[in-house]
C-alpha cells in the first residue's frame, strides 16, 4: 500500500526565515511525486512534478528535490503570502491518475 | 483557458438523502478524478474516469458512484447520505492517463445534517 508522510504538520516562520518541508513516501513503482499548495476553502494548486531521484525544480522562492525515499520543498526567504498548506502526493505505475496524498504541512509566515 | 469548474459550490443535505455533484474539466482534458477531503482523513481518492470509463476506484463504499459524459464532464453521486460524508469534494482534470499533472477545481463543500 502506498504511504505518504509529511512533516512537520505545522510550521511557523518569520518573514525571510528559510526552511524545508519533508515528504517521505513508500510506493511500488513511483510514477511521479507532486507538490501542491492549498489555500483555505480552495482546491489544491499544482506546483511541481518530480519523476526520478536527483531531480530538482524551482519556482520563485520554492525548490523541490527528490530522493528514492523522500522529497523536500525548500522555501527561501518566505513572505506572508506563502502561508498555505503544502501537500505532497505520489502516483504509482499502473494506477492511472490516482494520487495518494500526505496529510500536508500548514505553513504560517509572520511579517 | 478556463480552469476546472465544479457545481454547486456549497450544499446542505439531510441524512438519508442523495446528492449529485458536477465537474467540468479544462477544455481538452479527458481524465477526471474525484477526491474527498476531510480534516481527519485528508485527501482521499474516490475514482477516475477517462473516455467515459471508470479506470480506477478508491476504497469507498458503493454509495459513492460516478460517471463521465462524452464531453468529458463528470458527475459523482452519493446515495443514502451519512453524517460522515460531510467533506470538501474535489475534482481534478488531466489531459490523459499518461505522465500529466492534474489540476483541481475549487471543490463542492457538502454538509450533511
Amino acid at each position: 500500500e502506498d504511504q505518504v508522510t509529511q512533516s512537520p504538520e505545522a510550521l511557523r516562520l518569520q518573514e525571510g526565515e528559510s526552511s524545508s518541508l519533508n515528504c517521505s513516501y513508500t510506493v511500488s513503482g513511483l510514477r511521479g511525486l507532486f507538490w501542491y499548495r492549498q489555500d483555505p476553502g480552495k482546491g489544491p494548486e499544482f506546483l511541481f512534478t518530480l519523476y526520478s531521484a536527483g531531480e530538482e525544480k524551482e519556482k520563485e522562492r520554492l525548490k523541490a528535490t527528490l530522493t528514492k525515499k523522500e522529497s523536500f520543498l525548500h522555501i527561501t526567504a518566505p513572505k506572508p503570502e506563502d502561508s498555505a498548506t503544502y501537500l505532497c502526493a505520489v502516483r504509482r505505475n499502473n494506477a492511472g491518475n490516482m494520487l495518494t496524498f500526505g496529510g500536508g504541512t500548514r505553513l504560517m509566515v509572520k511579517p | 483557458k478556463a480552469g476546472v469548474t465544479q457545481t454547486p459550490r456549497y450544499l446542505i443535505k439531510t441524512r438519508g438523502q442523495q446528492v449529485t455533484l458536477s465537474c467540468s474539466p479544462i477544455s481538452g482534458h479527458r481524465s477526471v478524478s474525484w477526491y474527498q477531503q476531510t480534516p481527519g482523513q485528508g485527501l482521499q481518492f474516490l475514482f477516475e474516469y477517462f473516455s467515459e470509463t471508470q479506470r480506477n476506484k478508491g476504497n469507498f463504499p458503493g454509495r459513492f458512484s460516478g460517471r463521465q459524459f462524452s464531453n468529458s464532464r463528470s458527475e459523482m453521486n452519493v446515495s443514502t447520505l451519512e453524517l460522515g460524508d460531510s467533506a470538501l469534494y474535489l475534482c481534478a482534470s488531466s489531459p490523459g492517463t499518461g505522465v500529466y499533472e492534474q489540476y483541481f477545481g475549487p471543490g463542492t463543500r457538502l454538509t450533511v445534517t
